[in-house]
């Protein structure tokens, strides 16, 4: 089936430091979707994109689908506590029947 | 209110008893999954439904069952439950369109002495 790549595992990072995450496939994706954990809650939809070479941002994040379609990549800029969780990248494709397939998460741990 | 409300939210049981999990959406959407979360392995699909007549396996259903009572309702159950077991178990809807958005629950922490 396919499988997804995210890097690194896990992070620990100072308060006010940018933060980059990637995954990457062997198969192409039609749709990346980034998620974030926060302790003791369900994942929450981040930012969605579309379209390959795409580029788009909420607030601090952004978010890139890449040439290929098989690796998108997450920044978090000027990193604050409640940037504290595990975030998850995930691809859609039409041939998986169209579900999404996640990565394995990265855990992100910012000192103050 | 929660529009994916999980029941229970934790749950500790023994070796070969059968448990289920209960899941209820207020979102509307079709589309609904049962998701198994390990520590430093992601999100594991169980199992998933595009519609009420619609039950599909996902990566890791052996050892689970589920039930698509209802648009809204999609319950998960452990026949026998065996201490590798113990996780944490989402419920997640989407709609059909082509986002697929996941919109998950609380989690419910199932622990298996």
């Amino acid at each position: 089936g396919q499988q997804l790549n995210q890097s690194p595992q896990s992070m620990f990072i100072q308060e006010g430091e940018d933060v980059s995450m990637n995954c990457t496939s062997s198969s192409i994706f039609n749709t990346w979707l980034w998620y974030k954990q926060d302790p003791g809650e369900g994942p929450v939809l981040l930012i969605a994109l579309y379209k390959a070479g795409e580029l788009t941002s909420n607030g601090r994040l952004t978010a890139q689908f890449g040439i290929t379609r098989k690796d998108s990549f997450l920044n978090i800029s000027a990193s604050i506590p409640s940037d504290v969780g595990i975030y998850f990248c995930a691809g859609r494709s039409n041939t998986n029947a169209g579900k999404s397939t996640f990565g394995d998460g990265t855990t992100l741990t910012v000192k103050p | 209110d929660a529009d994916v409300t999980q029941t229970p939210r934790n749950r500790i049981t023994k070796t070969g008893k059968r448990i289920m999990l209960e899941c209820s959406q207020t979102k509307g959407h079709d589309r609904m999954y049962w998701y198994r979360q390990d520590p430093g392995l992601g999100l594991q699909l169980i199992y998933y439904s595009f519609d009420v007549k619609d039950i599909n396996k996902g990566e890791i259903s052996d050892g689970y069952s589920v039930s698509r009572q209802a648009q809204a309702k999609f319950s998960l159950s452990l026949e026998s439950a065996i201490p590798n077991q113990t996780a944490l178990y989402f419920c997640a809807t989407s709609d059909s369109g082509v986002t697929d958005t996941q919109y998950f629950g609380p989690g419910t922490r199932l622990t298996v002495l």
